[in-house]
């Protein structure tokens, strides 16, 4: 099935960095999410966009919808060690209101 | 509970076997997802229930595959006669329903079929 183009992949950073990933699609959506899964867990969801060109924070996290609809990014600023996991974006909005999703970015952060 | 919960959280089945995972949804939420995560991708779309009307199942790979809400809140996914390739986490998720997308998701059940 359809996959968002998530990257990058995986990223390695120190503690106290911060940290920039993003999303894009050839299809529009009209919300945008961002989801973080640790190992054994479903996603939790961390942001929800609902607006084209919407800046939207969460704690150190910022997460933005792109104004062409195609594309959305999230920040994380002062990386700590317990924000190591597998972000998620997702696009969705359409009729049946599912999620399309990214593979995912691997974060590690090294304290 | 306050979130989505999810039974069994792990299941073996041999190849040829029926198997039923079950999802309860957070309480008063008329939505409900259910999704496929393969190791290491993101979950895929399977089917999405409004109260106990599945309205779309385009997602679900084949017709061994079956979903039901009847009653608007619990739901089942079963999965006749199992294969190797079935084996994955299946993830529920639930949401308020109408234009509110936020979805929240269950821990997932890992299927592993041998």
């Amino acid at each position: 099935g359809q996959q968002l183009n998530q990257s990058p992949q995986s990223m390695f950073i120190q503690e106290g960095e911060d940290v920039s990933m993003n999303c894009t699609s050839s299809s529009i959506f009209n919300t945008w999410l961002w989801y973080k899964q640790d190992p054994g867990e479903g996603p939790v969801l961390l942001i929800a966009l609902y607006k084209a060109g919407e800046l939207t924070s969460n704690g150190r996290l910022t997460a933005q919808f792109g104004i062409t609809r195609k594309d959305s990014f999230l920040n994380i600023s002062a990386s700590i060690p317990s924000d190591v996991g597998i972000y998620f974006c997702a696009g969705g909005g359409g009729s049946n209101f599912k999620l399309t999703f990214g593979k995912g970015t691997l974060l590690t952060v090294n304290p | 509970g306050a979130g989505v919960s999810q039974s069994p959280r792990y299941k073996v089945a041999k190849r040829g076997q029926d198997v039923a995972l079950r999802c309860d949804p957070i309480s008063g939420h008329v939505s409900l997802f259910w999704y496929q995560q393969a190791l290491g991708q993101g979950p895929e779309f399977l089917t999405y229930f409004q109260n106990e009307a599945q309205l779309d199942k385009s997602g679900l790979p084949s017709d061994r595959f079956f979903a039901e809400r009847p009653e608007g809140s619990v739901s089942t996914l079963k999965i006749q006669r199992t294969q190797q390739e079935d084996s994955a986490v299946y993830l529920c998720a639930s949401s308020l329903g109408g234009a509110y997308n936020e979805q929240f998701f269950g821990p997932g059940t890992r299927l592993t079929v041998l």
